[in-house]
């Protein structure tokens, strides 16, 4: 069956730029994760979505981040103004419910230049 | 405030010997525990879950897992590695709604 898809796989932006990344989770899955990767570390969680609702994003590191799961299916993070430090593997993972485990998608790799 | 260490940053070890990678957490409740593997370029695979019952979980690819309260531990095991399991390893403990707190990952190297 079909995994966690993500889009762009890979994305260049100058710094300045705004970008938007999308996630499609497996079919049917309530929960929906985005993760950021930054090289040589473990991902570090950034955001939660239930179904549409935002319920957790305590781990956005700045306001220009934003995440938006309008429909309870595909989700969006936004990165307005990206600056060189937003550099990273952006993972999003889905789960059938929350307490359990997350299915990952192969990540969109960010490089600001 | 949870999190997890992985003490190893990179583990060489021959083709055919037996592997441990180390994982120790801190989570105030009873933890909900895994082991991820990320292979260059790909997103991560789940390897094995520690929920509740039996401290020895089986997971994919032969790797297994022993869960101690006593030591925080939730240390990952092969007893014969093949040279396609190199990759980094990650260990990881959480699962509510904020999120899975992991490790800094451990790099595995097969020496042929």
């Amino acid at each position: 069956g079909a995994g966690v898809s993500q889009s762009p796989r890979y994305k260049v932006a100058k710094r300045g730029q705004d970008v938007a990344l999308r996630c499609d989770p497996i079919s049917g899955h309530v929960s929906l994760f985005w993760y950021q990767q930054a090289l040589g570390q473990g991902p570090e969680f950034l955001t939660y979505f239930q179904n549409e609702a935002q319920l957790d994003k305590s781990g956005l590191p700045s306001d220009r981040f934003f995440a938006e799961r309008p429909e309870g299916s595909v989700s969006t993070l936004k990165i307005q103004r990206t600056q060189q430090e937003d550099s990273a593997v952006y993972l999003c993972a889905s789960s059938p419910r929350t307490a359990l485990e997350q299915y990952f998608g192969p990540g969109t790799r960010l490089t600001v230049t | 405030a949870q999190s997890v260490t992985q003490p190893d940053i990179h583990i060489t070890v021959s083709e055919g010997a037996s592997l441990e990678l180390r994982c120790n957490y801190s989570y105030g409740a009873t933890p909900y525990l895994f082991w991820y593997v990320q292979s260059p370029g790909q997103g991560l695979q789940l390897l094995l879950k520690y929920f509740s019952g039996d401290t020895l979980v089986q997971g994919i690819k032969g790797f297994e897992a022993e869960f101690k309260r006593s030591q925080s531990s939730f240390n990952l095991r092969k007893p014969s590695v093949h040279w396609s399991d190199a990759a980094e390893y990650f260990c990881a403990v959480g699962g509510g709604a904020d999120g899975l707190t992991f490790g800094k990952g451990t790099h595995l190297i097969i020496q042929p």
